[in-house]
């Protein structure tokens, strides 16, 4: 049973415009929302992350919407760059038992110029 | 800021032959260490959580006799894959993190082969 679900699985945008993608999760018992981009060949960089508390988090052009009542997050990424081109995790623990991380499988953003 | 190396960065063993990767952070005390391993379509698996002066805990299907894990002090931990087969394959990947902050770092993975 996937505990974290990420869709679309893959999505492309053109520079400039917004990426939204999506994450829900099952475990109610999960309350830190980190999100990972990664390059090929490369570990996961730590994007942006944000607790249930809160219902959004912006760090810059990257923004995080929470609904705790639906289990469901996205990742806005706003005038997206071909830079930001990579694949994006969206991960999840509860903060009683921080550094295990239950991760999605990840949507593969494709900006183009 | 905090940075996490893993070392080597790839690997390739024999079937059946066992290999070390080892995970060092700077600039912060990883109080707490998770092995990952990331197979080829892109998924995670926890293997194991280790946090120091603490028993190092295995998620299931994962054993200390098959991926035993050091985590000697603050900025460095170990874990050998034993008898390594083509199922083994994979990126393996440390996350650490300090005590006091939610927020896990991984370093750049050892990539694991098995011929």
């Amino acid at each position: 049973q996937q505990q974290v679900r990420q869709s679309p699985q893959s999505l492309t945008v053109w520079e400039g415009e917004t990426a939204i993608l999506n994450c829900s999760y099952e475990n109610s018992a999960f309350d830190y929302f980190p999100w990972y981009q990664q390059f090929p060949g490369e570990g996961p960089a730590l994007l942006i992350s944000i607790l249930s508390v809160s219902d959004k988090k912006e760090d810059g052009r990257f923004t995080i919407f929470f609904n705790k009542r639906e289990k469901k997050l996205s990742l806005h990424i706003a005038d997206s760059q071909p830079g930001d081109s990579a694949t994006y995790f969206c991960a999840a623990s509860g903060t009683q038992v921080v550094g295990q991380l239950t991760f999605g499988r990840g949507t593969r953003l494709q900006v183009y110029a | 800021g905090a940075l996490v190396y893993q070392y080597p960065r790839r690997t390739i063993c024999k079937s059946g032959t066992s290999m070390r990767m080892e995970c060092q952070a700077v600039g912060f005390q990883a109080t707490s260490v998770a092995w990952y391993r990331q197979s080829p379509q892109k998924t995670f698996e926890l293997i194991a959580l280790s946090t120091v002066n603490s028993a190092i805990k295995y998620e299931q299907n994962f054993t200390q006799e098959k991926f035993p894990i050091s985590h000697p002090n603050l900025s460095f931990s170990s874990m050998t894959v034993l008898n390594a087969y083509l199922e083994d394959r994979g990126l393996y990947l440390c996350g650490a993190r300090t005590q006091i902050s939610y927020e896990q770092y991984f370093g750049p993975g050892t990539r694991l082969t098995v011929l």
